[in-house]
Order: C-alpha cells, then structure tokens, then sequence
C-alpha cells in the first residue's frame, strides 16, 4: 500500500527563524514529488513539484529536496512569516499503474509573532 | 485565486439523504479530480474525469460518482448519506491526469455536514 508519512505532525516557531518539515514516502516507482500550502478551510496551493530526477526546486523563500534512493523529500521556509501559518502537504504520485496521488496527513505550522 | 470555484460552500444533509456538489473548473482543463479531506486529515482522491470519462478511482463506494461535461464544470454526487462523510470536499483541475506533471489547481472546497 503507497503511503505518505509527514513529519513533525505540528510546529510551532517564531517569526524570522528557519524550519523543515520532512515526507518520507513508499510510493514505488513515483513520477512527482509535490509540496502544497493549505491555509485553514481553503483549498491546497501548489508550492513545489518535482519528478524523480530533480533533487531541488525553490519556490521563493520555500525550497524542496528530494532524495529518490531514501524515498524523503523535505520543505524549508526561510525566515518564517506570519502568513506561513498553514498546513504543509507532501504528496507523491505513482509512475504507471493507477495514477492515483497519495497525499500526507500535512503538517500544521504556527508561526508566532 | 486559482480559478477554480465550487459550491455550495457549506451544505448540511442528513443520514441517508442525497447530496450533489458542483466544481466549474479552469477553461482549457481537460481533467478534474475530486477529493475527500476529513478534518485534521490529508486529502483523500475519490476519482478523477478526464475529458467527461471517469480515469482513476481511490478506495471509495460506488455511491460516490460523478460526472464531467464539455464546459469545464463537474459534480460529485454522494447518495445514503452517512455520518463519516462529513468532510471538506475539494475538486481541483488541470491539464492533464492526476499524477502527471500538471499542475493541479483546487478550489475552495464544499464543507459538507451530516447530521
């Protein structure tokens, strides 16, 4: 069964300061690696996508990795604003078989003033 | 904004009824996908229709169903309500299949309620 684990489940830091949220996944093989934003009752924005060969992609002050051998992928927010308060999806999609994204249960981000 | 609206935006039902929820997606976007987002919970995919024909379906009952037309909006019909599915459900749209590289573009969401 793919599946798609995010951690920490929450995180709560003040503004400025730097964070990482982690997914490790078992989706095999993948063809995209996707980071959304998702702010409380709305619906999910795409940050970053990525396919299995790309390591990096940066998105403003939001920059993704993937290591396709470990199967992880991470996000960091650089000097955190208060508008980075959301939860933090990863989600990854199978190469072939049945197309069918498997999404994290999110992180949630408090960013403190 | 991404283009992507739905409605209604709350919608409360009760146990057993019927319920049809509306997405008009981006012009252009051949492929619509549907998604169930329990509170506290990721996203979860029901289907997805590409160019009006049901493409890809997750782990859900055949009383979920839905449907595509040719002016880019869709439904999400749910039929015997019950409780567990009271949910945020999300419809996003793209250029092209789920899992591809597209990119996806959601809507706001339909919180549905049943009591």
């Amino acid at each position: 069964k793919n599946q798609v684990e995010q951690s920490p489940q929450s995180l709560i830091i003040l503004e400025g300061k730097n964070c990482t949220l982690q997914c490790n996944y078992t989706v095999s093989p993948f063809s995209n690696l996707r980071w959304y934003k998702q702010d409380t009752g709305r619906g999910p924005v795409s940050l970053t996508i990525m396919t299995f060969s790309e390591n990096t992609k940066s998105n403003g002050r939001y920059t993704a990795t993937l290591d396709a051998d470990t199967k992880q992928s991470s996000l960091h927010i650089t000097a955190s604003q208060l508008s980075d308060s959301a939860s933090y999806i990863c989600v990854v999609s199978p190469r072939g078989g049945s197309y069918i994204p498997t999404f994290g249960r999110g992180t949630s981000l408090i960013v403190h003033p | 904004e991404t283009g992507v609206t739905q409605s209604p935006t709350h919608l409360i039902k009760t146990r057993g009824q019927q319920v049809t929820l509306r997405c008009s997606s981006q012009s252009g976007h051949n492929t619509v996908s549907w998604y169930q987002q329990a509170l506290g919970q990721g996203p979860q995919f029901i289907f997805q229709y590409y160019r009006e024909e049901e493409n890809g379906r997750g782990n859900f009952p055949p009383r979920f169903s839905g449907l595509q037309f040719p002016n880019y909006s869709s439904e999400l019909n749910v039929n015997a309500l019950e409780l567990d599915d009271s949910a945020l459900y999300l419809c996003a749209s793209s250029g092209g299949l789920a899992a591809s590289s597209y990119e996806q573009y959601f809507g706001p969401g339909t919180r549905l309620t049943v009591t």
